[in-house]
């Protein structure tokens, strides 16, 4: 059974930098048939896809255009977890942040597992 | 990147009802469509994927039909447990993955 264990700070303040980290049990962040994202919600934004990271001989880490440059998502093999950091947070960053599993090939934008959510208020 | 738009944006209907949940796309969409359902608290759980197959342990009482631009999410008999809201997904090609904004199904 996967499951993805979500932690963060809960307030951040802007212009700082946003750090998560989501635990993987039940699968391995180097299997090469899966792909590990982020995605966030809010009010204004709805679910809004983020980036990801995932194996195929070697490591890919991709995030959103709309993200210009501020996301990175790495993995964390001794761990077996991946990480984000979004740099430069305002408000428009605070939403509910979550860890989700998708698939290989065609399956690759589909979400079964999702972490627990993280809410996270960029305020000072 | 594609908009997926849905409506109605809350529906009314009573336990045992049929309810009918749509979303249009901006553009069209191969089969790659996706729904799910969030209640309070909890982060979205995948109903439906390839626009009419239901993931693992989705009861039969949802189905999803649709193409090109128009897809659709039926609920028959609502049950108590299905109150929530729901949202479409496409995944066609490659990112970024968009989310309608949702339509939620609240007990008349």
């Amino acid at each position: 059974q996967v499951q993805l264990q979500q932690s963060g700070p809960g307030l951040v303040e802007p212009s700082q930098t946003l750090s998560l980290t989501c635990v993987i049990s039940g699968d391995s962040v180097s299997n090469n048939r899966v792909i590990w994202n982020w995605i966030r919600q809010s009010p204004s934004r709805g679910l809004e896809w983020l980036g990801r990271t995932y194996y195929r001989s070697k490591w890919y880490l991709e995030s959103a255009a709309s993200m210009n440059s501020r996301l990175t998502v790495t993995p964390d093999t001794s761990m077996n977890q991946f990480s984000l950091q979004l740099s430069s947070v305002t408000p428009e960053d605070t939403a509910v942040y979550y860890c989700a599993r998708s698939g290989h090939g065609w399956e690759a934008g589909l979400f079964g597992y999702w972490g627990q959510g993280s809410l996270i208020t960029v305020s000072s | 990147e594609i908009v997926l738009t849905q409506s109605p944006g809350t529906l009314s209907l009573s336990p045992g009802e049929r309810a009918t949940l749509s979303c249009r796309a901006s553009q069209s969409v191969s089969g790659n469509y996706a729904w799910y359902q969030q209640k309070p608290g909890q982060p979205p759980r995948l109903l439906i994927y390839g626009t009419s197959s239901r993931a693992t342990g989705i009861p039969d009482r949802f189905s999803g039909s649709g193409s090109g631009t128009d897809f659709t999410l039926t609920i028959n008999r609502l049950e108590p447990e299905d109150f929530a809201v729901y949202y479409c997904q496409q995944y066609d090609d490659s990112p970024p993955w968009t989310f309608g904004q949702g339509t939620k199904v609240e007990i008349k």
